[in-house]
């Protein structure tokens, strides 16, 4: 198994442009989640999603910030517009559904907005 | 909503000392409780995790306690090797949705 994959692996752009972020989730799995990692507020979780269907977007930062995920297998983040404070670790995570299923992480995507 | 308080952030032993990590939950209907390790630059990985109806499990070198009525559960690790050292997050939930603490980095000298 390729475990979850992600991509890109770093991304640097300027402030004001878009990112989207990748995620291929581990076949079979049926909820996906999109982390942030910084050192000032650890790991966070921005949105997940169950079957395909967002379930808890709360940790959204602000309306800059949309996921989609239109299939099983693929999922987007997207930024947009771009800013500085935004430059953190995006990780995505796919488990099997059901309370207390191990969520594997993929490798991350450094984002650097200058 | 679930919070999750994780200490100390920081803990630095000898090789071969044992390590403790803990950490405390507010919302009582939690009921799983994981612990992941990440490796400097390298992504979370499940090292361990307890279920509410099991007051301690034990994997090797690293065990797990649960205190339901206080609210709060540690990791302990014994006889360390620099090969632990690394960032460790408890995490507790109910649903799907887990909230991880602060993280504790754990540096173990040779």
């Amino acid at each position: 198994d390729a475990g979850v994959i992600q991509s890109p692996r770093h991304e640097v752009t300027e402030m004001g442009q878009e990112v989207t972020l990748r995620c291929k989730p581990i076949s079979g799995h049926n909820s996906l989640f999109w982390y942030r990692q910084t050192m000032m507020r650890g790991l966070e979780l921005l949105i997940y999603f169950n079957n395909n269907v967002p379930i808890d977007d709360s940790g959204m930062p602000e309306d800059r910030f949309s996921a989609k995920m239109p299939n099983a297998s693929f999922s987007t983040l997207k930024i947009q517009p771009s800013e500085p404070r935004d430059s953190a670790v995006y990780f995505c995570a796919s488990s099997l559904l059901g309370q207390g299923s191990e969520q594997y992480f993929g490798p991350g995507t450094r984002l650097t907005v200058t | 909503g679930e919070n999750v308080e994780q200490h100390p952030s920081t803990l630095s032993v000898q090789e071969g000392d044992s390590a403790v990590i803990k950490c405390t939950y507010s919302d009582s209907a939690s009921n799983y409780f994981p612990w992941y390790k990440q490796e400097l630059g390298k992504r979370p990985q499940l090292i361990i995790d307890i279920r509410s109806n099991v007051g301690e499990k034990k994997d090797q070198r690293i065990a797990v306690t649960l205190n339901k009525t206080a609210k709060h559960f540690s990791l302990h690790i014994t006889e360390t090797q620099p090969e632990d050292s690394a960032v460790y997050f408890c995490a507790a939930t109910d649903t799907d949705k887990l909230i991880f603490g602060t993280g504790t980095r754990l540096q173990v000298f040779p």
